[in-house]
């Protein structure tokens, strides 16, 4: 079975913070991508990564960066978090090839206070 | 910013009643259309990923079919079942490599015992 893992489920962090979401996955998936989910908008794509060291912004880049130093881990970093970034993050993973099912981990919910 | 809706936002469905919903997105530049369906406090799963016109799907009571020239896809539940209440996400993929999901907002169902 395919596993994504986040390395929190619930965060708590005040506005000007640096944070970190970790994401993991366990099945070699080239392709990785970091997602917000907000009430009324749905899944929003916010940057994705189809290698290490490569990354791509998708429709809501602003605010955010990301890192993927190794193939199994991508990082969604916000830089200096804010109250409009209060929301839940979902990583996800899939093969290379574009119709490729994504695999999604359990999400984390982050206050920004 | 690819449009992808879904409708209705949400339904309530008695259990044993079959229903179905819809999801259009932009006929142009295709390339994959996929289902997930969503539980609460738990990680997206995929259902379907569909990428030619006149495809059908089935597993066990849920099906979906899809229509490229004119840009839908409906997802059916046959005799739902409680278990089958969650968010039901479809998410389109245009051509040209690695490639986040666009998401609709998804459709809400609850079945009522």
């Amino acid at each position: 079975d395919v596993k994504v893992t986040q390395s929190s489920r619930y965060l708590v962090k005040r506005t000007g913070e640096k944070v970190f979401l970790e994401c993991v996955q366990d099945m070699d998936h080239e392709n990785m991508f970091w997602y917000r989910q907000d009430p009324g908008l749905g899944l929003r794509l916010i940057y994705f990564s189809y290698d290490v060291k490569m990354k791509e912004k998708g429709d809501i880049p602003e605010g955010y960066s990301v890192s993927r130093e190794k193939k199994e881990r991508f990082s969604l970093i916000l830089e200096s978090a804010s109250t409009n970034q209060t929301s839940m993050y979902l990583c996800a993973s899939s093969g290379r090839g574009v119709a490729d099912t994504q695999y999604f981990g359990p999400g984390t919910r982050l206050t920004v206070l | 910013i690819l449009n992808v809706e879904q409708s209705p936002q949400s339904l309530h469905v008695q259990e044993g009643d079959s229903t179905n919903f819809t999801c259009s997105f932009p006929s142009s530049n295709f390339y994959a259309l996929h289902w997930y369906r969503w539980e609460t406090a738990k990680s997206p799963e995929a259902l379907f990923v569909m990428t030619l016109n006149g495809d059908e799907k089935k597993k066990g009571r849920i099906s979906a079919t899809l229509n490229t020239k004119e840009g839908y896809s409906y997802l059916y539940i046959k005799g739902s079942q409680p278990e089958d209440s969650a968010t039901y996400l479809c998410a389109f993929t245009s051509g040209g490599g690695a490639d986040g999901l666009t998401f609709g907002k998804g459709t809400h169902l609850i079945i009522q015992p």
